[in-house]
């Protein structure tokens, strides 16, 4: 059964540097998400991407967050000046999406982790 | 804006006895909801969606526009069942899930 892959599976950098989490969707899915995970809070809506553009993207995402999909497999979400507060897990989501909107599925998540 | 909702952060039952997770949600139009599953260091996964109104491992759900609830109910749980479960909803303008902050669920032997 096709799998939404993340790597890594955890990372940990150190304050103010930049890091890229690396996302492969399933392969004919069309719609790609970023969440993160704060420990012990809820999962929360980062940014979606659809036909090589950002669709929608949270309050959270801002000009440190950027995401891109460089050669039609891989979804990558940069953080350019990393905070402790962006230690989080983060899961790359996809989905279909023909005929409408359908199941997201998930990759395992990348923890990451700021120092 | 859309909210969910699950007031319990945590749930244990005993094996054999029924289960009952809460969710609420605040959205003016016609939502989509779910159920997501994460069992222990595993992905989140769909478990049901209120749309195809069908029964996943024994567990169902129904959407009550009234009271704007899709709680999550299994008559007899089983210890294979322990896991952490997030209600999301769907709202089609925004294309993208809202999340609860999750109901962690232990059956007890």
């Amino acid at each position: 059964e096709p799998e939404v892959t993340q790597t890594p599976s955890h990372q940990v950098t150190q304050m103010g540097q930049e890091v890229i989490l690396r996302c492969v969707p399933i392969s004919n899915h069309l719609y790609f998400y970023w969440y993160r995970q704060i420990l012990g809070q809820k999962v929360e809506f980062l940014v979606s991407f659809y036909n090589n553009e950002i669709s929608e993207k949270s309050e959270i995402f801002d000009d440190q967050f950027s995401v891109e999909r460089p050669d039609g497999s891989n979804f990558t979400l940069k953080i350019r000046s990393t905070k402790l507060e962006d230690s989080a897990m983060y899961f790359c989501a996809s989905v279909e999406g023909v005929g409408g909107w359908t199941e997201a599925f998930f990759g395992q998540g990348t923890r990451l982790t700021v120092v | 804006a859309q909210r969910v909702t699950q007031p319990e952060k945590l749930l244990s039952v005993f094996k054999g006895a029924p289960v009952e997770l809460k969710c609420n949600y605040s959205y003016s139009g016609s939502p989509e909801l779910f159920w997501y599953v994460q069992y222990s260091r595993q992905r989140l996964q769909l478990l049901l969606r209120h749309i195809s109104r069908e029964s996943i491992k024994g567990f169902t759900a129904d959407l009550n526009k009234g009271e704007t609830s899709f709680h999550l109910k299994k008559p007899f749980a089983q210890e294979e069942d322990s896991a952490m479960y997030y209600c999301a909803l769907h709202s089609g303008s925004a294309r993208q899930l809202t999340f609860g902050s999750g109901t962690q669920l232990t059956v007890l032997p």
